[in-house]
């Protein structure tokens, strides 16, 4: 089965501690995106990559960092430095270039306490 | 401020009834797509209309696109209680070149279906 997946599902951390979101997909897909939503909103885009061992930065990446060392992978740190980390994490890919769905992981949902 | 605002932010109807939900955004487009998210889970595309198209179906959807308004409707026909879900428009915004398929999406339009 081709798709996107994400893991864990939940995750659970303690302030100031670091954390990494995987996000695996079989698609063959050359981009990827990480998202974050806040419950009743819309989606925010953190970070982006158009090929391997390239990525640039969305609107909310403060706080946050990316590697693109494999197609099929695009990790998320979570950093201590992002000052409301809690939220459900979003991982898409899709076909590089303008025009083309994307395809969404089941989400990872975080809570910093 | 946000490209791709939906309206209404909720919207209950009964089975059968149609839907309508409307987005609108600021800035020139190549493209708009909706997405559906069923609640605590990844959004599902729906449908893609590029900007020189105004109408598009598939299945019980159909899309209108209005780049004079700079607005886009999303109509679903006949609805099911399995239709429940919030539904996202996002735009791909015309930037005279490649636009690498950077999306961004409205606050979304909560639609609840009941039996």
């Amino acid at each position: 089965d081709g798709g996107i997946t994400q893991s864990p599902k939940y995750l659970f951390r303690k302030e100031g501690q670091n954390v990494t979101l995987s996000c695996e997909q079989n698609l063959n897909h050359d981009a990827m995106y990480w998202y974050r939503q806040d419950p009743g909103q819309g989606l925010r885009l953190i970070y982006y990559s158009q090929i391997v061992n390239d990525f640039q930065k969305g609107d909310i990446a403060e706080g946050y960092s990316v590697s693109r060392e494999k197609k099929e992978s695009f990790p998320l740190t979570v950093t201590s430095a992002q000052k409301n980390p809690t939220a459900f994490y979003l991982c898409a890919s899709s076909i590089a270039g303008e025009s083309y769905e994307q395809y969404f992981g089941p989400g990872t949902r975080l809570t910093v306490t | 401020s946000q490209q791709g605002e939906e309206d209404p932010q909720a919207l209950s109807i009964q089975e059968g009834e149609n839907a309508t939900m409307n987005c609108s955004y600021k800035t020139s487009i190549n493209n708009l797509q909706w997405y559906r998210q069923n609640s605590g889970r990844g959004l599902v595309h729906l449908i893609l209309i590029r900007s020189n198209e105004r109408e598009k179906h598939s299945g019980r959807l159909r899309v209108t696109l209005d780049t004079s308004k700079k607005s886009s409707s999303l109509l679903i026909t006949a609805s099911r209680a399995a239709d429940t879900a919030s539904y996202f428009c996002a735009t791909d915004a015309y930037r005279g070149g490649t636009s690498y398929g950077k999306l961004t999406f409205g606050q979304g339009t909560i639609l609840t279906v009941h039996p």
